[in-house]
């Protein structure tokens, strides 16, 4: 089956500055890769995603990048607010059937 | 749209105890996922539904947890007997499958197993 590694665990940010979080995945079959955003007490929520016919999609602040020949994906979040901070997961999986595999999730704090 | 309900939202019970979380997805949606999240393990697919049908449970962990979708707006996972470390949050997720690769959660279940 699928493997998604994300990294890193957690990452701290000046407001104003970028973050970025990474992942992997290992079955070249995945076409779909959704972030989602989970908030304190919350269930996680879709922000952004993309699919493996696409190299790059951007929505105001949030962007994220898929290098099929790696294997990786990449969400970059610009002009970090204190809002933003949250526990992000990536995920990967085959948009045709229904399984979904996340990552182990990355704790994004953003300071003031 | 109401979104993906869930309840109850806490559930606090003794070893033994039998536990049924429940799940109303979005209308119209025809897909419905149960997972489980504890800091170990993330977030794990337990088993999913589509058109109330269950199409693949080898996530469930084992045989005290079963599942059912007696209907399409309401769907059913229980834990008998439950034990310490069934303790998670868990999460249902609702889809429109064949139009939309999109889950959209619920806000989930926090269970603890004295």
């Amino acid at each position: 089956g699928e493997n998604v590694e994300q990294h890193p665990s957690t990452l701290s940010v000046q407001e104003g500055d970028s973050a970025v979080i990474k992942c992997t995945y290992s079955d070249s079959a995945s076409n779909y890769f959704p972030w989602y955003k989970q908030e304190l007490g919350k269930g996680p929520q879709l922000i952004i995603d993309i699919r493996s016919n696409v190299g790059e999609k951007k929505d105001q602040r949030i962007a994220v990048t898929l290098n099929k020949t790696a294997k990786h994906f990449s969400l970059h979040i610009t002009e970090t607010q204190p809002e933003d901070s949250a526990v992000y997961f990536c995920a990967a999986g085959v948009n045709t059937g229904n399984q979904f595999y996340f990552g182990t999730g990355t704790s994004l704090t953003v300071i003031p | 749209d109401a979104g993906v309900i869930q309840s109850p939202r806490h559930e606090v019970t003794e070893m033994g105890q039998e536990v049924t979380l429940r799940c109303k997805p979005i209308s119209g949606h025809n897909s419905l996922f149960w997972y489980r999240q504890t800091m170990m393990r993330g977030l794990e697919l337990l088993i999913y539904f589509n058109n109330n049908v269950p199409i693949d449970d080898s996530g469930m962990p084992e045989d005290r947890f079963s599942a059912k979708m007696p209907n399409a707006s309401f769907s059913t996972l229980k834990i008998q007997p439950s034990e310490p470390r069934d303790s998670a949050v868990y999460f249902c997720a609702s889809r429109l499958a064949g139009l939309s690769d999109t889950q959209y959660f619920g806000p989930g279940t926090r269970l603890t197993v004295l």
